[in-house]
């Protein structure tokens, strides 16, 4: 059974830091993983999507790595602002015909200005 | 509709009672998933609809949980004789044919009391 574990659970950051936030899952079968971002009351809203045969994705300031092997993967979060607050999940597809989902418990990124 | 529509997006109910959950996927999304996200907890998958096949009701938690969907439109998540552990908030979301990105909805947070 495919388990995500993310760390830390919690973090505080002033602004303007650069920061990591981590991913590992059990089953290295995967077809893909992705970094969602969940505010208060709020779905999920799709950051990065990583393809299996891929090492990292980027966009703006996020850069997502990812090391199928070992099953790990890494949310790089450049010059943190305020408005990255908010809970990070990670979720990893299993391959075949339901495109189910794992997720994490999520990280709850708090950046002060 | 521009994204995946949850109604309501709160509900209170006294335990024992009834509750139905509505879904409004994106117009065209073959695929809708139920997600359960209980409170400290990640997200949990309840139950799976593509087109007219089967559903995937593997991770529906007891037989009091229930889902419906017509074709490739609304679907109603349905709990019966609610229990104070159901309480989490629930998502939607929906997803293009062989695409693996999902869209998810706002969700309901239901509160049994």
């Amino acid at each position: 059974k495919q388990e995500v574990t993310q760390i830390p659970a919690a973090l505080s950051v002033p602004e303007g830091e650069n920061l990591v936030l981590n991913c590992s899952f059990t089953d290295s079968a995967i077809y893909n993983l992705q970094w969602f971002r969940q505010d208060p009351g709020k779905g999920l809203t799709s950051l990065l999507l990583i393809q299996s045969s891929q090492r990292e994705q980027t966009s703006g300031r996020l850069n997502a790595s990812l090391d199928k092997s070992s099953g790990r993967s890494t949310l790089y979060i450049a010059a943190s602002q305020p408005g990255d607050s908010a809970t990070y999940l990670c979720a990893v597809l299993r391959g075949g015909s339901n495109y189910k989902l794992t997720f994490g418990k999520g990280t709850l990124l708090t950046v002060n200005p | 509709g521009a994204g995946v529509s949850q109604s309501p997006s709160n509900k209170v109910t006294e335990k024992g009672k009834d509750v139905e959950l509505r879904c409004d996927p994106i117009s065209g999304h073959t695929a809708l998933y139920w997600y359960r996200q209980r409170l400290g907890q990640g997200l949990e998958f309840l139950i799976y609809f593509q087109g007219n096949s089967a559903p995937d009701k593997s991770g529906l938690p007891s037989d009091r949980f229930s889902a419906e969907r017509t074709g490739e439109s609304v679907s109603t998540l349905t709990i019966q004789r609610t229990q104070q552990e159901d309480s989490a908030v629930y998502l939607c979301a929906s997803r293009n044919g062989g695409n693996p990105g999902y869209t998810f909805g706002s969700g309901t947070r239901l509160t049994v009391v």
